[in-house]
């Protein structure tokens, strides 16, 4: 079984500044992959990045990348140079062999501008 | 490529009542996955479909039921609805089974249940 955990329900950042959104996991599966969706208002689920466990190096996506610390099962999601469109839910989800994605309960980012 | 189409986008059912959602996947894409969101619960997984066999399933009453037409389209039907059904309905497909392939969700059929 995996379980997805985000603590922290709401963060807010100044337009322009970085922001870091926080994530662990759990899992018996030696083979996953983690995810981080981006939901805004309009419902539509975007998908911002993707990690495979196996690989040591941080994803990156423009100004969106990840902190993996596999031995901590702990990824964090970096977002540079916030925009006002960056403003949603973001949820942060792995999947395994069995292939279904768990999904954690989300963090709605705010943007000041 | 057009995207994941969900129909309809909203629905108001009373209880007792049964309703079915739509799912029109990617062009090419042979796995569809269905997701329940609420607020209390979150995201939570209510079955895969692939090459038109249910390959995974969430922890769901067996009112909840699938299935997926040879041209990859997939639909979901809930009977007997509840109060409690209300939620947004997910659907997402993948190029294969899902895991390994990244998924790519649809906006999502809203239910409510009077």
């Amino acid at each position: 079984a995996q379980t997805v955990t985000q603590s922290q329900p709401e963060m807010s950042v100044q337009e322009a500044e970085t922001v870091t959104l926080s994530c662990t996991y759990d899992t018996s599966e030696s083979d996953y992959y983690l995810f981080w969706y981006k939901q805004p208002p309009s419902r539509q689920m975007i998908l911002v990045i993707r990690q495979e466990a196996y690989k040591q190096q941080n994803a990156t996506e423009n100004r969106f990348s990840v902190n993996f610390q596999k031995a901590a099962k702990s990824f964090s999601l970096k977002i540079s140079d916030s925009q006002l469109g960056d403003a949603a839910m973001y949820f942060c989800a792995s999947t395994g062999a069995n292939s279904k994605l768990t999904f954690g309960k989300g963090i709605t980012l705010s943007v000041r501008p | 490529k057009a995207g994941v189409t969900q129909t309809p986008r909203y629905l108001i059912k009373t209880r007792g009542q049964q309703v079915t959602l739509s799912c029109s996947p990617i062009s090419g894409h042979r796995s569809v996955s269905w997701y329940q969101q609420t607020p209390g619960q979150g995201l939570q997984f209510l079955f895969e479909y692939f090459s038109e066999t249910q390959r995974n399933k969430g922890n769901f009453p067996g009112r909840f039921s699938g299935r997926q037409f040879s041209n990859s389209r997939s639909e979901m039907n809930v009977s007997t609805l509840e109060l409690g059904d209300s939620a947004l309905y997910l659907c997402a497909s993948s190029l294969a089974l899902a895991g390994k392939n990244i998924q790519y969700f649809g906006a999502g059929t809203r239910l409510s249940v009077l």
